[in-house]
């Protein structure tokens, strides 16, 4: 089936340092990456779509210039949190859609930061 | 502007039961919906995928079923175990950005 692997699972860094979050299809070409982000107990919510080759396109307010992301082939996805300050610590995810076999997810990323 | 909702927001019940888990949406022009499962700490694990097209979708104990008319899915599972304890979320597909609207989820115990 298809598997999107994501790396890392965890991740802690210091205030004002940039993290960097991987996803890539394993088996399957994504021309769409999905990126989410997910609080306690609440649900996902979409952040931005990147495609491969061209910018990403990022939901009404979600700054561009703190989450970069990159799509730099059919199978990497990358989601930079750039300066990261502790209101960014999340659980980040993300997803690919695959024809017959709906969106497959990655595992997430746990981000705290100190 | 597509909105999702699932009832009951979490559901206890005792291992071996049946049990129903609902989802609504308010407009019928979906593509698809699917139906995850989410450990606490973890990413989504895909269930069931029903086409637009279908009414309804199996794999062993769960079965999903379909009215675009009335915008409602069900989840059923049968023989519930401590296993399936985690929350079930589902989510329609819109056409044309292929984007996913998720519903809040259904938190799921299922006590020994």
């Amino acid at each position: 089936g298809a598997v999107v692997s994501q790396h890392p699972s965890r991740v802690i860094c210091k205030s004002g340092t940039s993290v960097k979050i991987e996803c890539r299809s394993l088996d399957f070409q994504a021309t769409t990456m999905f990126w989410y982000r997910q609080f306690p107990k609440q649900s996902l919510m979409l952040m931005a779509t990147s495609n491969e080759g061209s910018k990403a396109t990022y939901e009404q307010g979600v700054e561009k210039d703190k989450f970069l992301i990159n799509h730099a082939s059919l199978t990497l996805s990358t989601l930079t949190v750039t300066s990261a300050h502790p209101e960014d610590s999340s659980f980040y995810i993300c997803s690919a859609p695959y024809i017959n076999y709906g969106y497959t997810f990655g595992s997430g990323t746990r981000l705290t930061v100190v | 502007k597509q909105e999702v909702t699932q009832i009951p927001a979490a559901l206890s019940v005792p291992e071996g039961e049946n049990l129903v888990l609902n989802c609504s949406f308010t407009d019928s022009a979906i593509y698809n919906l699917q139906w995850f499962r989410q450990d606490p700490g973890k990413g989504l694990t895909s269930l069931l995928l029903i086409q637009s097209s279908q009414r309804e979708q199996t794999s062993g104990r769960l079965n999903a079923s379909l009215d675009k008319s009335s915008g409602r899915s069900t989840l059923y599972i049968a023989a519930s175990q401590p296993g399936d304890s985690a929350t079930y979320l589902c989510a329609v597909w819109l056409g044309g950005a292929q984007k996913l609207v998720f519903g809040q989820g259904t938190r799921l115990t299922i006590n020994p």
